[in-house]
């Protein structure tokens, strides 16, 4: 069974950094794009950018929104996926999810997600 | 396409047939995925690629993308269909994913 775990969600405050991860299992991780989502309390989805696998260029694309304060990352031999969110701010507030798979074909798998709340 | 339109809300009367529209510039030169989403749940993906249904998925979700609208269909809406639905595509030029701002769907 194919699943995604995201973790290191918590409270953190304005300015500083937190990593959150995405363990995969039940499916060859290396073989897969991974992508992150995210969505604020009471509002709609928001795509924050993928990852794609070794054979693809272990390439990353970004929302232009949030590029340069995100970084993606994978460790393969772990099946981990990484979030990295730098300089947080209140309105990154959310649940963050990451999945398997890449939107231009629609999302198959999603974890159950983290929340993220950047409060002082 | 660089924005998605949803209507906020959409109602249905039980065993009827719901029409969730999703438009956008030149929507049908882009594959339209759907996704469902109950309160406190992750999104499932409930149409991909403007008409597939992934396995699991009831025959009664099906989709179309035409003249300008993608269009998610429940037939013979059920209790358990209540929920928010999302459209979504790939604009390739962009390289940016895009969402509808979601609709709400009640089952009456």
């Amino acid at each position: 069974e194919v699943q995604l775990v995201e973790s290191g969600g918590g409270l953190v405050q304005p300015g500083r950094s937190l990593r959150i991860s995405c363990t995969g299992s039940g499916f060859t991780f290396t073989d897969y794009v991974i992508s992150w989502f995210r969505q604020a309390p009471g509002k709609g989805l928001e795509w924050v950018g993928f990852i794609r696998s070794k054979a693809l260029g272990g390439t990353t694309e970004y929302a232009a929104s949030l590029k340069g304060r995100f970084t993606l990352s994978r460790d393969d031999p772990k099946s981990i996926a990484y979030l990295q969110l730098n300089s947080l701010k209140i309105e990154d507030t959310a649940v963050y999810y990451c999945a398997r798979g890449l939107p231009a074909g629609g999302v198959g798998y999603w974890g159950q997600g983290t929340l993220l709340t950047v409060s002082s | 396409s660089s924005e998605l339109t949803q209507p906020l809300s959409v109602s249905v009367a039980l065993g009827q047939t719901a029409r969730i529209p999703c438009t956008g510039n030149n929507i049908e030169t882009y594959s339209v995925h759907w996704y469902q989403q109950k309160p406190g749940q992750a999104p499932v993906l409930v149409i991909s690629r403007d008409t597939n249904r992934p396995s699991g998925i009831p025959e009664r979700f099906s989709g179309s993308n035409s003249r300008g609208t993608a269009t998610l269909t429940i037939g013979r809406a059920q209790g358990e269909d209540e929920a928010d639905y999302y459209c979504q595509l790939w604009d390739s030029s962009s390289a940016e994913v895009v969402f509808g701002g979601g609709t709400k769907l009640t089952v009456l």
